[in-house]
């Protein structure tokens, strides 16, 4: 079946450090891959998407490549902020019939000034 | 920019009783999903809704359990009798029909309190 794992938290960084958050996937066919954002106290929100291999999503400087070779979906942005401390989910959505995001569990990042 | 409301953001209720949470998905999405996040834990799937039925649920999801979409605009969740384990995040997600990057948008969440 459809999988997503994601490092474990939390990941504690001083602000301007480099962040990488690892996610590796299992699924069948070509699905596309999600990264989504839980700020402390509200709902899920998009924070960038890659719908096939190679392609890379960014957004408020963050990025990460959809690498088919790998099945990974790593997370990075070059240097953080302390308003970056979330929760990040790494998810995918599997082609053909429904489309049901499969979670994985949330990597918590805490960035100090 | 539309979005996804839910209703209430926070429910504390009685162990055995029934719970309605309530969810107004954007309006021209087609596909309705529930998710739920036990605290400190990963979402998980419990339901999704298309065509005005169920299309795809998750174990989770037993007969404890009920989705309605009543009216043009609504999406319920109903737990007829709720239990302490059933304390949780409850999200409510929507998405448009088309090509396989079409993301899921998702609610603030309606977070159940179980006593």
């Amino acid at each position: 079946g459809n999988s997503v794992t994601q490092m474990e938290g939390p990941v504690t960084l001083s602000e301007e450090a480099f962040l990488t958050i690892n996610c590796t996937y299992t699924a069948t066919g070509y699905p596309s891959l999600f990264w989504y954002v839980q700020y402390p106290g509200e709902g899920l929100q998009l924070l960038l998407k890659a719908t096939k291999a190679d392609d890379k999503g960014s957004n408020k400087g963050f990025e990460a490549t959809y690498r088919k070779e790998t099945t990974s979906f790593h997370l990075e942005k070059g240097s953080v902020q302390v308003s970056d401390s979330a929760v990040y989910f790494c998810a995918l959505k599997r082609t053909g019939g429904s489309y049901i995001p499969t979670f994985g569990r949330g990597t918590s990042l805490i960035v100090h000034p | 920019e539309p979005e996804v409301t839910q209703t209430p953001s926070h429910q504390v209720t009685q162990m055995g009783q029934e719970v309605i949470l309530r969810c107004v998905p954007i309006s021209n999405h087609l596909y309705f999903y529930w998710y739920r996040q036990i605290l400190g834990q990963k979402v998980e799937f419990l339901v999704s809704f298309y065509n005005n039925e169920i299309s795809e649920k998750s174990e989770i999801f037993d007969d404890q359990f009920s989705v309605e979409r009543p009216d043009g605009s609504n999406f319920t969740l109903k737990i007829r009798s709720t239990k302490l384990e059933d304390s949780a995040m409850y999200f409510c997600a929507s998405s448009s029909p088309g090509d396989r990057g079409n993301e899921a948008f998702f609610g603030q969440g309606t977070r159940l309190t179980v006593v």
